[in-house]
């Protein structure tokens, strides 16, 4: 059984260009997360989806971060333009339904921005 | 603000010995408490939990302990071994109501190694 999958593992990009990241959630996940990770401020989440439809996107950190959830089995997360401080390491994460807090993490991507 | 605080960057503890691991948090709406394990190059992974309701939970060498009073949480792993050698990371969320939909709110991680 397949786990959360992300990809890619790892991107470097230079400033100022646009970084796709993707994630596979669990088959039958109806919560998707988005988390991020670096040194100053642990793991926060960043943007919430339940059956596809944002829920709640607070923790997104301005509005060069954009998330999508076109279908039950794909999300993405948009940094345009990025910049050196979006270097993290991004991690998805999905539960079996709402409300569910023992979520299923991928292996996360190590973004770099130079 | 960190609402969800372990205060102890790393630990180190011989293998067989007890490892304790803490955390404290601030909110007292927190109601449900996780503690998650994350190994390098992978993604955290859950490991126990614990709901306000109950001041321990144990599953095989892992105990979880909760103070409501102090707003503490502790995670003991007896005994212990170098398998156990990774990042744990205490999170708490407030599900009262069933009014959360599972956010997360993660403290900073401690970097356990169990030596041989």
């Amino acid at each position: 059984d397949a786990g959360v999958i992300q990809s890619p593992r790892h991107e470097v990009t230079e400033m100022g260009q646009e970084v796709t990241l993707r994630c596979k959630p669990i088959s039958g996940h109806n919560s998707l997360f988005w988390y991020r990770q670096t040194m100053m401020r642990g793991l926060e989440l960043l943007i919430y989806f339940n059956n596809n439809v944002p829920i709640d996107d607070s923790g997104m950190p301005e509005d060069r971060f954009s998330a999508k959830m076109p279908n039950a089995s794909f999300s993405t997360l948009k940094i345009q333009p990025s910049e050196p401080r979006d270097s993290a390491v991004y991690f998805c994460a999905s539960t079996p339904f709402y409300g569910n807090t023992e979520a299923f993490f991928g292996q996360g991507t190590r973004l770099t921005v130079v | 603000d960190q609402q969800v605080k372990q205060n102890s960057p790393s630990l180190s503890v011989q293998e067989g010995r007890i490892s304790i691991l803490n955390c404290d948090y601030t909110n007292s709406m927190f109601d449900y408490f996780l503690w998650y394990k994350k190994y390098p190059a992978e993604g955290p992974t859950f490991l126990i939990s614990i709901s306000s309701i109950k001041d321990k939970n144990e599953d095989g060498r892992f105990t979880v302990f909760l103070n409501k009073s102090a707003k503490h949480l502790s995670l003991h792993i007896v005994p212990s071994q170098p398998g156990d050698s990774a990042v744990y990371f205490c999170a708490a969320s407030a599900n009262a109501g069933g009014t959360s939909y599972g956010k997360l709110t993660f403290g900073q991680g401690t970097i356990l190694t169990v030596h041989p």
